[in-house]
């Protein structure tokens, strides 16, 4: 079954807020999370990952939160853009990549 | 353009009949991954490659599933007796494993299965 999963399906941001995206999993044992971003008509693209020693981790606009007790992600994205429109996935990984479902972000003129 | 290419972009057959997808990974990257996407869902794992071996499979591939790496390069993934339930994305990805999360994903194969 599923051991990564997002809260909410969708998201509607206004251009120039900033987005959270939450994820939750259910394994303790998870060490290592990463984040992806799918636009329509392709394959998912690398955001930003972290590792379980750590809590926060920061990219280009993008930051990403961990919390172990709750076993819960976040991404959070400053000043959304319209670029930044698409579907954003949560996965764990072993070797190989568990998505959870995504969340559909939608940037608001 | 991640570098990552897979053909054919688009396939519509008839029940029972079989599909192969190829996918040209990144020239240095020795990991290749094939992933199946429905619609509104993730990607699923379905099988993993380092270098020309299979290392593992998912039961999501059933028998009428085959993947090779012949020469560690490109990969096919073959679909023998297409049924309705295979329509899908089929996604390809490779890595280096320098960075363990950090895949390059093709843009896909779309299947529909009529």
């Amino acid at each position: 079954g599923e051991s990564v999963g997002l809260h909410l399906p969708t998201l509607s941001v206004q251009e120039g807020d900033n987005s959270i995206i939450n994820c939750a999993y259910s394994n303790s044992a998870s060490d290592y999370f990463i984040w992806y971003k799918q636009e329509s008509g392709k394959g998912p693209q690398f955001i930003i990952d972290i590792r379980s020693n750590m809590d926060k981790r920061q990219g280009q606009r993008v930051t990403v939160l961990l919390n172990k007790t709750v076993k819960h992600l976040s991404l959070q994205i400053a000043a959304t853009q319209p670029g930044d429109s698409a579907v954003y996935f949560c996965a764990e990984n072993d070797y190989k990549l568990s998505f959870g479902a995504g969340t559909t972000v939608t940037v608001r003129a | 353009d991640t570098g990552v290419s897979q053909d054919p972009r688009h396939k519509i057959t008839k029940r029972g009949q079989n599909v192969t997808f190829r996918c040209d990974p990144i020239s240095e990257h020795n990991r290749l991954y094939w992933y199946r996407q429905t619609l509104g869902q993730g990607p699923e794992f379905l099988t993993y490659f380092q270098n020309e071996a299979q290392l593992e499979k998912s039961r999501l591939l059933s028998d009428r599933f085959s993947a090779e790496r012949p020469k560690g390069s490109f990969s096919t993934l073959e679909i023998q007796r297409t049924e309705q339930g295979d329509s899908a994305m089929y996604l390809c990805a490779s890595s280096s494993g320098t960075k363990a999360g950090e895949l390059f994903f093709g843009e896909g194969s779309r299947l529909t299965v009529l």
